[in-house]
């Protein structure tokens, strides 16, 4: 099955910790991409990757770190520099071209304590 | 600033009618426009996609509209089901492939 996953589903830290969220994708899809998503709130860019070993920040990208190091892989880490970390995350993915749809993830709930 | 309004009050429905969403934005000039289906504690699933030089765009019984004069996109579910209860999110193209996503609009089809 095509897809892709993200893990764990719910993860809590303590504060002071960095956490890395995960992300994979077997789409083949050249583009990822990771959002925030609060109660009440839309889904914030948090950064994004175009091709591997290359990735750009979104709005909201203090605080977090990424990498590409393979197509397929798309981390996330958390810092302990966010200030507001609790939220619910999302991965998506989209091919290479114009008027292409992203495919998400089932997100990945951190909690922190 | 930049902005994508969607209606923060959940829409209640009888099942069978027609139910009509609104997306209007502020400072985008988007190539096209997006529209999500979420469900509580999951990611989005796309629906439809509809060009700047497109008027409507259908999909079974979802009908999407873009207006780039009034920048506003309608959604509509016609025929609505309980099943179709969920948020949906407009979501619009900006610059280097990016989407900007609204709130997003709940959808409660009562039986």
């Amino acid at each position: 099955d095509g897809g892709i996953t993200q893990s764990p589903k719910y993860l809590f830290r303590k504060e002071g910790q960095n956490v890395t969220l995960s992300c994979e994708q077997n789409l083949n899809h050249d583009a990822m991409y990771w959002y925030r998503q609060d109660p009440g709130q839309g889904l914030r860019l948090i950064y994004y990757s175009q091709i591997v070993n290359d990735f750009q920040k979104g709005d909201i990208a203090e605080g977090y770190s990424v990498s590409r190091e393979k197509k397929e892989s798309f981390p996330l880490t958390v810092t302990s520099a966010q200030k507001n970390p609790t939220a619910f995350y999302l991965c998506a993915s989209r091919g290479l071209g114009d008027y292409n749809e992203q495919f998400f993830g089932p997100g990945t709930r951190l909690t922190v304590l | 600033s930049q902005k994508i309004e969607q209606n923060s009050e959940a829409l209640n429905i009888q099942e069978g009618k027609t139910a009509t969403l609104t997306c209007n934005y502020t400072n985008y000039s988007p190539a096209y426009l997006q529209w999500y289906r979420q469900d509580p504690g999951r990611g989005p699933v796309f629906l439809l996609l509809i060009r700047e030089n497109e008027k409507e765009k259908r999909k079974e019984r979802l009908k999407v509209t873009f207006d780039t004069t009034l920048k506003q996109s309608l959604f509509h579910i016609t025929a609505s089901q309980p099943a179709d209860s969920a948020t949906y999110l407009c979501a619009l193209h900006y610059g280097n492939n990016r989407l900007a996503f609204g709130k997003g609009n709940q959808v409660v089809v009562i039986p």
